[in-house]
């Protein structure tokens, strides 16, 4: 099946700076999508993007869908910023949502 | 807030009992998925059910049940439960089946420890 890969593991900022988060997958998507997920286990919808770049205020993301990655950048990184960033992916003919490892960030005020 | 919504938030059960966790759609949602995610690890699918119907299913034991129901609520049940089961149990709701590439959006899942 679908292998999804996130990177870094764990990643600690001061606050205000900048990051950038990376998910490879190992096969062609439908759907791809980033969340964040705060220390109660709420997981919340950051970006749906199967292909192209969006921005959200401080963060914004870009898939490359024809090279299996897609980027999450987080810019002016804040404390409420902490927590699990997963990458989910749905492969193509697949009915599933495979998720990625998480990176784990910890932004000190 | 996603307009998902999930019962109870936190259970404790002993090994061999048995389970039902309980999830309301957002609105208008007709497809809902169910994950298991343990301590440190990312979510893992369980099984999705589209229209009442079972369509998808994960590398879960058949003890792992569910429904679905007229008004897409949802349940979840799980028999003989084992110490690994323990995890956080996330229900999520889209519109349509997740092959039609609609955000999918999670409750705040329900906290399962098996002693």
């Amino acid at each position: 099946g679908i292998q999804v890969e996130q990177s870094p593991p764990d990643l600690i900022l001061q606050e205000g700076a900048n990051s950038t988060l990376r998910c490879n997958f190992s096969d062609s998507v439908n759907n791809l999508q980033w969340f964040h997920q705060n220390p109660w286990g709420q997981l919340i919808n950051l970006f749906y993007i199967p292909s192209g770049t969006k921005q959200n205020g401080r963060l914004s993301a870009t898939t490359v869908a024809t090279e299996r990655y897609s980027l999450l950048y987080i810019s002016s990184s804040q404390t409420t910023d902490s927590g699990v960033y997963f990458c989910a992916v749905e492969p193509t003919g697949g009915f599933k949502t495979i998720f990625g490892a998480g990176t784990r960030l910890f932004v000190k005020a | 807030e996603t307009g998902v919504t999930q019962s109870p938030t936190h259970l404790i059960k002993t090994r061999g009992q048995q389970v039902t966790l309980r999830c309301s759609s957002q609105s208008g949602h007709n497809t809902v998925s169910w994950y298991q995610q343990a301590l440190g690890q990312g979510p893992q699918f369980i099984f999705q059910y589209y229209r009442e119907e079972e369509n998808g299913r994960g590398n879960f034991p058949p003890r792992f049940s569910g429904l679905q129901f007229p008004n897409y609520s949802s349940e979840l049940n799980v028999n003989a439960l084992e110490l690994d089961d323990s995890a956080l149990y996330l229900c999520a709701s889209s519109l349509e089946q997740a092959t039609s590439g609609n955000t999918i959006y999670f409750g705040e899942g329900s906290w399962l420890t098996v002693v």
